[in-house]
């Protein structure tokens, strides 16, 4: 695809239900990372994916969040038990390194996130 | 812990005057330093990466300096426009790290 891309765009749930948000990312990407944004705050990272390594997870806020990907491109948040902290912009993001030969991570192509809201 | 610091109230600027946007940090060595463009509602946009060993950058109305001793950039936004109107978010990167400012809401008046 031309970009990534995250569904849905928008959620509302209720206290306590479970919610799984999906990411896209740019075909060939090996990195990818879920941020979550609050209103009028920064991005917070969550977790990062690279190529077939174990994800760095030592964002996620509770054992309530989790994410995975399937081979190596589609990317899934899941909050269980929802509460009403955990309204908040999700993003999702994707970059074609770091890896061996260029071991910084650069530019991170951003989708136009989910927007969470717990009721 | 590592902090980046961005100005955390509006920056209002005349249309056709430069605007310019400071990221500070502290307990960090970046490899690379970023700016992104984040317009409501949607996901922060890349503009410029500026690598340590690198003191300036430019591209078209923008340009990025890089102070590793103060630990310190400049984001600078020449013949500034309407449009320009956004927020600005620093990041900084070495490794498989990356890390976000908060960004600095950017005003341009006509």
């Amino acid at each position: 695809g031309a970009g990534v891309s995250q569904s849905p765009s928008n959620k509302v749930t209720e206290k306590g239900k479970d919610v799984e948000l999906r990411c896209d990312p740019i075909s060939g990407h090996t990195a990818l990372y879920w941020y979550r944004q609050s209103l009028g705050q920064g991005l917070e990272f969550l977790i990062y994916f690279q190529g077939n390594s174990a994800p760095d997870k030592s964002g996620l806020p509770s054992d309530r969040f989790s994410a995975e990907r399937t081979g190596g491109s589609v990317s899934t948040l899941t909050i269980q038990r929802t509460q009403q902290e955990d309204s908040a912009v999700y993003l999702c993001a994707s970059s074609l390194g770091p890896w061996q030969g260029a071991p910084v991570v650069e530019t991170q192509y951003f989708g136009p996130g989910t927007r969470l809201l717990v009721l | 812990s590592q902090k980046i610091e961005q100005n955390s109230e509006a920056l209002n600027i005349q249309e056709g005057k430069t605007a310019t946007l400071t990221c500070n940090y502290t307990n960090y060595s970046p490899a690379y330093l970023q700016w992104y463009r984040q317009d409501p509602g949607r996901g922060p946009v890349f503009l410029l990466l500026i690598r340590e060993n690198e003191k300036e950058k430019r591209k078209e109305r923008l340009k990025v300096t890089f102070d590793t001793t103060l630990k310190q950039s400049l984001f600078h936004i020449t013949a500034s426009q309407p449009a320009d109107s956004a927020t600005y978010l620093c990041a900084l990167s070495r490794d498989d790290k990356i890390i976000f400012g908060k960004g600095t809401r950017l005003h341009i008046l006509p």
